[in-house]
């Protein structure tokens, strides 16, 4: 069990630019979620898959952002046309299945994104 | 819509001190709540997960309790110290929609002084 890996932990971009954040989740975690956090404020809820299954999206995510997890596995989070409101620490969670009774959530470091 | 309220918002204490720090939540049909831990520009790190059909949950200094009816949970710390010092933040797990999508506090940021 190495835990959640985020890549990349910075990424400074200018305004415009699409950028790319990839979350590897725990191995064996079926369910993987991003959130979105800004400063002194608790994760927003972005959107999650269990498997490759994209299940549910938020408001939050316009038609900017898109997700994917294409072999149930990894997951990349891409945001087109970034606008400096898009500058946030970007989380990404993973945890086994609901039902199982161990269904704890784990984070990884986060990819902090600042739009110039 | 799940809203959790973290009370206080932010707290400073001397070393030494037990502390008692608030999560609220409006629907009490959860399934699980969960605490956290996160310093400054980093991840979250779990403390605490309380199943819906348990009480309290307990960790070395760390003790969680869940009332379902009355939607709360505290995180108790025992002896405070100044490695306690970073944000702690409750996720609660709801049943509405059956999709369990963890919804979070804004959290407490404690620092605990020598």
């Amino acid at each position: 069990d190495t835990g959640v890996s985020q890549d990349p932990r910075h990424k400074i971009t200018k305004r415009g630019q699409n950028v790319t954040f990839r979350c590897d989740p725990i191995s064996e975690h079926n369910r993987l979620y991003w959130y979105r956090q800004t400063l002194g404020q608790g994760p927003e809820f972005l959107t999650y898959f269990q498997n490759e299954a994209q299940l549910e999206k938020s408001r939050l995510l316009s038609d900017r952002f898109s997700a994917e997890r294409p072999k149930g596995s990894f997951s990349t989070l891409e945001i087109q046309r970034t606008e400096q409101g898009d500058s946030a620490m970007y989380l990404c969670a993973s945890s086994h299945p609901v039902g199982r009774g161990d269904e704890k959530l784990f984070f990884g470091s986060g990819t902090q994104l600042s739009v110039l | 819509k799940q809203e959790v309220t973290q009370i206080p918002a932010a707290l400073s204490v001397p070393e030494g001190e037990n502390l008692v720090l608030n999560c609220s939540f409006t629907d009490s049909a959860i399934y699980n709540l969960q605490w956290f831990r996160q310093d400054p520009g980093k991840g979250l790190t779990s403390l605490l997960l309380i199943q819906s059909s348990q009480r309290e949950q307990t960790s070395g200094r760390l003790n969680a309790s869940l009332d379902k009816s009355s939607g709360r949970s505290t995180l108790y710390i025992a002896a405070s110290q100044p490695g306690d010092s970073a944000t702690y933040l409750c996720a609660v797990r709801g049943l509405a929609g059956g999709s369990y999508i963890p919804t979070f506090g804004r959290g407490t940021s404690l620092i605990v002084h020598p």
